[in-house]
């Protein structure tokens, strides 16, 4: 089955600069793969998903790839806010099934004014 | 639209004793999952339903815990007896379907402490 990193368990970074996050993944590649954010006390939350025949991925100041070649995929944050301080996790697909999830342990980014 | 519901948000409980969480998932959500999440983990699958049934629990430690999802709505988890290595937040999530990634919606989740 799956195992996935994330880049680091911590990322600070000054507002108004672009944080990315990192998430890589060891086994096969999966058809798609998701991020969510997560805030203290409170579930996951789903932001994006990106297929494995797109390359990129947009919605609003959110920015995600997927490199297949390199089992990886980026997830960027433009004009970062200190609202955006959160938990970023990536979850792909367990098996070639697609029924169940693995989720990586997350990024914790915060976001200094 | 009401978010996935969870209950109780917090539960504190001695080794040995039982102790329940419930769930309403999204109206219309056929899936539902029921997650453990460690502190600076990711959520971890325990059990997934589709309707009433449960289509994979291989993750589910069957000694100890159970789960139903009567009628294909509402869903409990249970543990019995609770052990120290419990503690940890439960996390409800529904979403319309299961292959081609369907987004999933979670509860804010039940933190558990055995003490």
């Amino acid at each position: 089955s799956q195992k996935i990193e994330q880049n680091s368990e911590a990322l600070n970074i000054q507002e108004g600069k672009t944080a990315t996050l990192t998430c890589n993944y060891t086994n096969y590649s999966p058809a798609y793969l998701q991020w969510y954010r997560q805030d203290p006390g409170r579930g996951p939350v789903f932001l994006l998903l990106i297929r494995e025949n797109e390359k990129e991925k947009r919605k609003e100041r959110l920015k995600v790839t997927f490199d297949t070649t390199l089992k990886q995929s980026l997830f960027h944050i433009t004009a970062s806010q200190p609202a955006d301080s959160a938990t970023y996790l990536c979850a792909l697909p367990r098996d070639n099934y697609g029924q169940n999830f693995v989720f990586g342990p997350g990024t914790r980014l915060s976001v200094l004014p | 639209e009401a978010g996935v519901v969870q209950s109780p948000r917090y539960k504190i409980i001695e080794k040995k004793q039982p102790v329940a969480f419930w769930c309403n998932p999204i109206s219309g959500h056929n899936t539902l999952y029921w997650y453990l999440q460690n502190l600076g983990q990711g959520p971890e699958l325990l059990i997934r339903y589709e309707n009433e049934e449960a289509v994979d629990d291989s993750q589910l430690p069957k000694d100890r815990f159970s789960a139903e999802r009567l009628k294909g709505v509402d869903s409990t988890l249970k543990i019995q007896p609770a052990e120290l290595g419990d503690s940890a937040v439960y996390l409800c999530a529904s979403s319309l379907g299961t292959t081609g990634g369907y987004e999933q919606y979670f509860g804010p989740g039940t933190r558990l402490t055995v003490t």
